[in-house]
């Protein structure tokens, strides 16, 4: 079975500040792991995911995550929060070896606030 | 990323009565769709997965005779859910998956998303 924890319900920062949302994972394979936002009544934006490679994913937005694979965990990161970064945060999960089942299981979600 | 299309966005509905979500992927093959469901301030839960052609396969406590789902095309799936009551209020979202080398097989895009509302 794979899981997603992202322990926070909601972050605050500044306008300006560097912002990070946490995220970690459980998964038996290999993980294949990705960053979702979700405005109000909209759908998912894909943001960035981690498949192979470099741990430093960049992605849209000027948004990028750091996938450390010992302390199982994918936190997405941004060096300047803009007011219009306000929104739903979804981190996700799954296993690339499971070719059958490609859903994907999400956390729980973190609501960024961003204050001018 | 791929286009996706949700029709409609927004329904409200009577007890009792059935409402067909439609899913559309506009610039891809989707070989298999999976549809979710959203409760207000939570997260999305996989209801059902479907491959074109075929029947669906549904997660554990989702009834499969009430949320109907058909995935006859590689176009567009469609989510009916039958004799609607106020608990399936809820925000209905479809990701379609295509074919490897299309968007790669690794990358989910979702659709705008169904708002549902049973009085």
């Amino acid at each position: 079975a794979q899981s997603v924890a992202q322990p926070e319900d909601q972050v605050n920062v500044a306008e300006g500040n560097p912002l990070t949302v946490k995220c970690t994972y459980s998964v038996s394979g290999n993980p294949y792991l990705f960053w979702y936002v979700q405005y109000p009544n909209r759908g998912l934006q894909f943001l960035l995911k981690y498949i192979t490679g470099d741990n430093l994913v960049k992605g849209s937005y000027g948004f990028e995550a750091e996938f450390n694979k010992s302390q199982t965990s994918f936190h997405l990161k941004k060096p300047s929060a803009l007011v219009s970064d306000s929104a739903l945060y979804f981190c996700a999960v799954r296993d690339g070896r499971d070719t059958g089942r490609r859903a994907l299981t999400f956390g729980s979600g973190t609501r960024l606030q961003v204050q001018p | 990323g791929a286009v996706v299309s949700q029709h409609p966005s927004w329904v409200i509905c009577k007890s009792g009565t059935s409402v067909k979500i439609e899913c559309r992927s506009l610039d891809f093959q989707a070989t298999t769709m999976f549809w979710y469901r959203q409760f207000p301030k939570q997260s999305l839960m996989l209801m059902a997965t479907s491959n074109e052609g075929s029947k669906a396969t549904y997660e554990q406590g989702v009834e499969k005779d009430k949320f109907l789902i058909n995935h006859a095309s590689l176009t567009l799936s469609t989510l009916t859910v039958t004799s609607a009551h106020p608990e399936d209020s809820s925000f209905y979202i479809c990701s379609p998956a295509g074919l490897a080398g299309v968007f790669g097989t690794d990358t989910q895009y979702f659709g705008p998303g169904t708002r549902l509302t049973v009085l």
